[in-house]
């Protein structure tokens, strides 16, 4: 167990339709990060808040926005859902604001499947 | 573009060493990681590279090479469980984690 929660574990939606996945840090984290994974395009790297600020930006699609509450907590918010968005997404947290310098640990994911 | 180059995949045999090589192209260099991640389980860190050289953590080592975009991860003493995925990443200029696709290792009995 990483010490990272991630709710759901499973979710199934329609086309066009709008969800949110919910991210815990480990106790102490101030990172998150978001990650999608599908089978043709590996993992990638979506957005990476600190301390409730958005930190870093990666391949994150305008229809996709996550936030960072001030428990720390975060949301990854995917909306106007098309087929293609179906995948594994990853929350990882770090203590440290720098992506690397030390180890992030992944939540188990929510697998997302858009029908 | 960035680019992050490994093979597909790999097979080696129970208490053999494997080399899984990783090559890289992108917008400034921070430092460069190796996930392990097993089918259906999420990544776990295996080691973080900054500068050039091996650094050696139990079984697994992972080297640097800065100048030629060049990492490789080394695993010895090879056991069935070590048979997943091996994921390179590197953290460019902006702070952004660009992944590779990840090279499937196989281990034989």
């Amino acid at each position: 167990d990483s010490g990272v929660t991630q709710t759901p574990k499973h979710l199934i939606t329609a086309t066009g339709q709008r969800v949110t996945l919910r991210c815990s840090p480990r106790s102490g984290d101030l990172s998150v990060y978001w990650y999608q994974q599908s089978l043709d395009q590996g993992l990638q790297f979506l957005i990476q808040y600190y301390n409730g600020e958005e930190r870093a930006k990666g391949n994150i699609l305008e229809r996709f926005s996550a936030q960072q509450f001030p428990d720390l907590h975060s949301e990854l918010n995917l909306s106007s859902l098309e087929l293609g968005d179906s995948a594994l997404y990853f929350c990882a947290s770090s203590v440290v604001e720098r992506g690397g310098s030390t180890e992030a640990f992944f939540g188990q994911g929510t697998r997302l499947t858009v029908v | 573009g960035q680019n992050i180059d490994q093979p597909t995949e790999m097979t080696a045999t129970e208490g053999a060493i494997v080399q899984i090589n990783c090559t890289y192209q992108t917008s400034g260099f921070n430092g460069l990681f190796w996930y392990q991640q097993h089918a259906g389980e999420a990544p776990t860190f295996l080691s973080y590279n900054v500068l050039d050289g091996l650094e050696e953590k139990g079984r697994f080592s992972s080297f640097l090479s800065r100048s030629k975009g060049y990492s490789y991860l080394l695993l010895k003493e090879l056991q069935m469980k070590d048979s997943a995925s091996y994921l390179c990443a590197v953290e460019n200029r902006d702070d952004k984690i660009i992944f590779g696709k990840g090279t499937r290792l196989h281990i034989l009995p």
